[in-house]
């Protein structure tokens, strides 16, 4: 089935740093997501954009819908170590059925 | 508080039996899902169910079944025809662009 590149795969990063990562797709998408998964847990919704271009904020967090509507982004300011997880980008073209990214796995060194 | 409630958190299972893993959702969504996570991947779609008595195969469906008799329960079983059942899974519920994750169930074979 089909899989969105994500990447990186996985970030080591120092606390206090930014982070970015990206979702790129074959397809045209119509809503994009953004999740948080930690071990042993379900997936939580981070982030959910709807608009091609649209930009949106969740503390910390930023996501932004792309403008060819087949990428998109996030960026995690000043992380902390409970930002340790990994973070999946799931696309909809508008059916019931959402398409999931690799998971990138965020590991921030105090 | 309306959420997705999946039981049991830890499965055992012997080689050649079926299990029955439970999900339930009161959260008034039409589409229900179950996914299969292996260890450092991503989301693999086993099935999916947009209305009631009705449900589609998604990329992995081979030795598992589903049922969708209530709106509010989408029960995956585990047959002895799936070779490798060890994994975590994920059961999700959507109504318009709103898609809400279960709390996984890990199933092991021993």
């Amino acid at each position: 089935g089909q899989q969105l590149n994500q990447s990186p795969q996985s970030m080591f990063i120092q606390e206090g740093e930014d982070v970015s990562m990206n979702c790129t797709s074959s397809s045209i998408f119509n809503t994009w997501l953004w999740y948080k998964q930690e071990p042993g847990e379900g997936p939580v919704l981070l982030i959910a954009l709807y608009k091609a271009g649209e930009l949106t904020s969740n503390g910390r967090l930023t996501a932004q819908f792309g403008i060819t509507r087949k990428d998109s982004f996030l960026n995690i300011s000043a992380s902390i170590p409970s930002d340790v997880g990994i973070y999946f980008c799931a696309g909809s073209s508008g059916t019931y059925k959402y398409i999931f990214g690799t998971g990138t796995r965020l590991k921030v060194l105090a | 508080d309306g959420g997705i409630t999946q039981s049991p958190k830890y499965l055992f299972r012997k080689e050649g039996q079926n299990v029955t893993l439970s999900c339930e959702q009161n959260l008034n969504h039409d589409a229900m899902y179950w996914y299969r996570q292996d260890p450092g991947q991503g989301l693999r779609l086993i099935y999916y169910s947009q209305i009631v008595n009705d449900f589609q195969k998604g990329d992995i469906a081979e030795g598992y079944s589903v049922s969708r008799e209530k709106k509010e329960s989408f029960p995956l079983t585990v047959t002895s025809a799936q070779k490798n059942p060890t994994a975590f899974y994920l059961c999700a519920s959507s109504m318009g662009r709103s898609y809400t994750f279960g709390s996984g169930t890990r199933l092991t074979v021993v």
